[in-house]
């Protein structure tokens, strides 16, 4: 059974840091693709990062280019978010997403962990 | 970047009915195409990929059809548990990965 478990949300102030990460299980993680999508307040979703099954690519959406890092570790089936600058509209829930073997497309999500940048 | 638009934004079915939701892709996308469907307090749940198959256990009133920029999710007879906000996805192009703005399913 896959599962994918974000942790590390939770309030933090305009220009502050926080990291975010997802434990997997179930699966080979370090044979896929891991993205963050997020969803802000009764928004709809919005593609974040992707990093490769290996770690060699990664790849951001604008809105975060430069203030978001994604990485893993494959030894702990773990995929993070470490996020600075974080600005009011960086406010949502943050899923973390398996990739569909290459194909851009996710098959499996976890729960989400809510994130509020706010003073 | 490509622009994914769906229409319309809400629609309101009876169950046992059919309902069709639309997606347009601002440019040729082929069929790299997928749909998702949240429910209220839950993750997306991949529906259909490569614009018209089906994933692992979604039931068969759930269709898909379309390439190129214009796309069709069909569900045959509503079920009550088919109420929730249905999203496309294009894999075309990216990045960025790009989804539309979601349509909203509510009973009539």
């Amino acid at each position: 059974q896959v599962l994918l478990v974000e942790s590390g949300g939770g309030v933090v102030q305009p220009g502050r840091s926080l990291r975010l990460s997802c434990a997997v299980s179930g699966f080979t993680f370090s044979s896929y693709g891991m993205h963050w999508v997020r969803q802000g307040p009764g928004q709809g979703l919005e593609w974040v990062a992707l990093i490769w099954y290996d770690g060699s690519v990664k790849y951001y959406a604008e809105s975060v280019k430069g203030r978001f890092t994604i990485s893993r570790d494959n030894s702990q089936n773990t995929v993070y978010l470490q996020m600075s600058s974080l600005r009011a509209e960086d406010t949502a829930v943050y899923y973390c997403a398996r990739d569909q073997g290459g194909s851009f497309y996710f098959d499996d999500w976890g729960r989400g962990t809510l994130v509020t940048v706010s003073s | 970047e490509i622009v994914m638009t769906q229409s319309p934004a809400t629609l309101s079915v009876s169950p046992g009915e059919r309902a069709t939701l639309s997606c347009r892709a601002s440019q040729h996308i082929g069929s790299n195409l997928v749909w998702y469907q949240q429910k209220p307090g839950q993750a997306p749940r991949l529906l259909i990929y490569g614009a018209s198959t089906r994933a692992t256990g979604i039931p068969a009133r759930f269709s898909g059809s379309g390439s190129g920029t214009e796309f069709t999710l069909t569900i045959s007879s509503l079920q009550s548990e088919d109420f929730a906000v249905y999203y496309c996805q294009q894999y075309n192009d990216w990045p960025p990965i790009t989804f539309g703005q979601g349509t909203r399913l509510e009973i009539k």
